[in-house]
């Protein structure tokens, strides 16, 4: 079974751009998270989508949205990028509907680096 | 707060030494604690999930316990290639998907 998908891997933006990353889970899963990952924070919650719904978010500005697709395919945008926004993305997809203990599954995580 | 905290937050052994790493959480309604290992430039890989407090698995040199307040993953006769950063997290806002993280443990073993 193929894993969770993150294209691209690498990304370099410019300040004030914004950028799309996409993300394909394991076949059959439907839950699909967001994370962003720094050296000095961690690794962070963004969102989760289920059957295309916004299920959680965490506490990230606007400037930071998703959305799914029918197919489970899931992507995140960041809009008018700062350089706070240099970081590892990583998706990661379950098989859950809700809170029923299948862990997450993640990808290698698109790079961005904003300069 | 809910919060998970991990020490130490780096580990040098030599090949060999057992030793532990610990996680301890303040999570509450605890619905599972699971552990990844996350290599460089890579994305977190599953290791396991522990649901109630006693309830230990085992997976080649790795086994993780878990008590009412922390849980450990203890590493025994390790090799270099057990070397990585070790995470652990717990489900938190009543979905799977949202879950908080430790600053993990970078561990390193020497031959």
């Amino acid at each position: 079974k193929a894993g969770v998908t993150q294209t691209p891997r690498y990304l370099i933006k410019t300040r004030g751009q914004q950028v799309t990353l996409s993300c394909s889970p394991i076949s059959g899963h439907r839950s699909v998270s967001w994370y962003q990952q720094t050296p000095g924070q961690g690794l962070q919650f963004l969102f989760e989508y289920f059957s295309e719904t916004q299920r959680n978010k965490g506490n990230f500005p606007g400037r930071f949205s998703g959305r799914q697709f029918s197919n489970s395919r899931s992507e995140m945008n960041v809009s008018t990028l700062e350089l706070g926004d240099s970081a590892l993305y990583l998706c990661a997809s379950s098989s859950d509907g809700q809170g029923g203990g299948s862990p997450l599954h993640f990808g290698n995580g698109t790079r961005l680096t904003v300069t | 707060e809910d919060q998970v905290t991990q020490s130490p937050e780096a580990l040098r052994l030599q090949e060999g030494e057992s030793s532990s790493l610990n996680c301890s959480y303040t999570v509450s309604g605890l619905r599972g604690l699971f552990w990844y290992r996350q290599d460089p430039g890579k994305g977190p890989e599953f290791l396991f999930t522990l649901y109630s407090a006693g309830e230990e698995k085992e997976k080649e040199r790795l086994k993780a316990t878990l008590t009412k307040k922390e849980s450990f993953l203890h590493i025994t006769a390790p090799k270099p290639e057990d070397s990585a950063t070790y995470l652990c997290a717990a489900p938190y806002g009543g979905s799977q998907g949202n879950l908080i993280f430790g600053k993990g443990t970078k561990l390193s073993v020497k031959p």
